[in-house]
């Protein structure tokens, strides 16, 4: 049973770039969420998707973006790359069933992105 | 604004001993409580989770103790293993409608077992 898969596992981007990060869900599951985790902190939700609809947002900006397919996987995508972007990006699958979402959240092992 | 917080960056523990994690937070409409255990360049995984309707929950060498008057909850191990070494993270979520799905995580404690 294949757990959460990311791709790719590293990127180093410069300043002004565009970067998309790839994510496959847990089999059976139909949630992803993705977060940021900065060095030395715990990680930060980014947004949500269910129903290949953003359902759920944190407090990032309008150059985060995402896609959900139907298939459930994921892109997290980011414009006009800033230094304070580089951090391990973390997807996270869950599943939704009778409007309950699980809270248990199983996690990729994530993307470190770079940016120079 | 930091609403989960783990006040104590590092924890060394003997083998065989207890290792004791503490986790404050300070939204009320929080309701269910979940551990991450995370090692080095892997995601973190799922450890054990308590809803606010109860106030401890075991799960082998893992318990969890909740204390919602005191906002705060802490996780046990016992006895600790040269393998449980790694960075725990408390989460935390509330099941309101902006914040349905979304977990809420504290910085981290880096625990090291020592023979």
């Amino acid at each position: 049973d294949a757990g959460v898969t990311q791709s790719p596992t590293h990127l180093i981007k410069t300043r002004g770039q565009q970067v998309t990060l790839r994510c496959s869900p847990k089999s059976g599951h139909d949630t992803v969420s993705w977060y940021q985790q900065a060095l030395g902190q715990g990680p930060q939700f980014i947004f949500q998707y269910y129903e290949e609809e953003e359902r759920q947002r944190g407090n990032f900006p309008d150059r985060f973006s995402g896609h959900q397919f139907p298939n459930y996987s994921s892109e997290l995508n980011v414009n006009a790359l800033l230094l304070g972007d580089s951090a391990l990006y973390l997807c996270a699958s869950s599943l939704v069933t009778s409007g309950q979402v699980y809270n248990e959240q199983f996690f990729g092992p994530g993307t470190r992105l770079t940016v120079l | 604004d930091q609403q989960v917080k783990q006040n104590s960056p590092s924890l060394s523990v003997q083998e065989g001993r207890i290792s004791i994690l503490n986790c404050d937070y300070t939204n009320s409409m929080f309701d269910y409580f979940l551990w991450y255990k995370k090692y080095p360049a892997e995601g973190p995984t799922f450890l054990i989770s308590i809803s606010s309707i109860k106030d401890k929950n075991e799960d082998g060498r893992f318990t969890v103790f909740l204390n919602k008057s005191a906002k705060h909850l802490s996780l046990h191990i016992v006895p600790s293993q040269p393998g449980d070494s790694a960075v725990y993270f408390c989460a935390a979520s509330a099941e309101t409608t902006d914040s349905w799905g979304k977990l809420q995580f504290g910085a981290g404690t880096q625990v090291v077992v020592t023979p």
